[in-house]
């Protein structure tokens, strides 16, 4: 299967939350990253989560890791129409130079 | 402001011909990084480089080469151009192995 799994499609209403879901299959992943692509432009960070670490919360955005699992999730509460954009779930390795990402989400937010 | 610059965000080549896509970092960053982006298919690593002259194949590097000559600078290649590199191109940098991804606004390659 694929290193990192994440579903193509989402949409939701403005205002209500949304979540995405990220799977990943490397168990010595030591930061998992979340990047949000506007269209027309290159990928932004959003948020990170070190492995240690099971929640990390930054104003709107929750990222939930669950290790054993590996499940990372990204919660954007209250959601606006700008939110609207492809979510890349990544991550990176120890001591490893590159980040692996997901096919990416795409987020519709419906007025 | 950190920022990684693509020199061209839109080109339109022939089969066959060669293409240069350039990109320059001014963060001092040692890594650099090719991918290539396309529908359904997400972001597949072409090359990357950890340091000047340096390079290390990534996923699909099939098709094309790279330069890193100065740090600041990393340049993928097409030697002779394909319709199936027609593809939205995109440059990062990161310090080290721990630090963010920086990516630059893509070039979208079409290739006739």
């Amino acid at each position: 299967g694929e290193d990192v799994e994440q579903s193509l499609f989402l949409s939701v209403r403005e205002g209500d939350s949304s979540v995405i879901n990220c799977t990943y299959t490397d168990s010595s992943s030591t930061y998992l990253y979340w990047y949000k692509q506007e269209p027309g432009a290159g990928l932004q960070l959003l948020t990170y989560i070190f492995s240690n670490m099971d929640m990390k919360q930054d104003q709107r955005l929750t990222v939930l890791l669950n290790k054993k699992d590996k499940h990372l999730s990204l919660r954007i509460a209250d959601t606006q129409t700008g939110d609207s954009a492809i979510y890349f779930c990544a991550h990176s390795g120890a001591g490893s130079y590159q980040l692996t990402f997901g096919k990416g989400t795409k987020l519709s937010v419906i007025p | 402001d950190v920022k990684v610059t693509q020199s061209s965000r839109y080109l339109v080549k022939r089969t066959g011909e060669k293409v240069f896509l350039e990109c320059v970092q001014d963060m001092d960053h040692e890594n650099m990084f090719w991918y290539r982006q396309d529908p359904g298919l997400g972001l597949r690593l072409i090359y990357f480089s950890y340091d000047v002259k340096m390079k290390e194949k990534g996923d699909i590097p099939e098709g094309y080469s790279v330069s890193r000559e100065k740090k600041e600078r990393f340049s993928l290649i097409l030697e002779s151009a394909s319709t199936n590199q027609t593809s939205m191109y995109l440059c990062a940098s990161r310090v080290g192995s721990s630090g963010e991804l920086f990516f630059g606004e893509g070039s979208r390659l079409t290739v006739l």
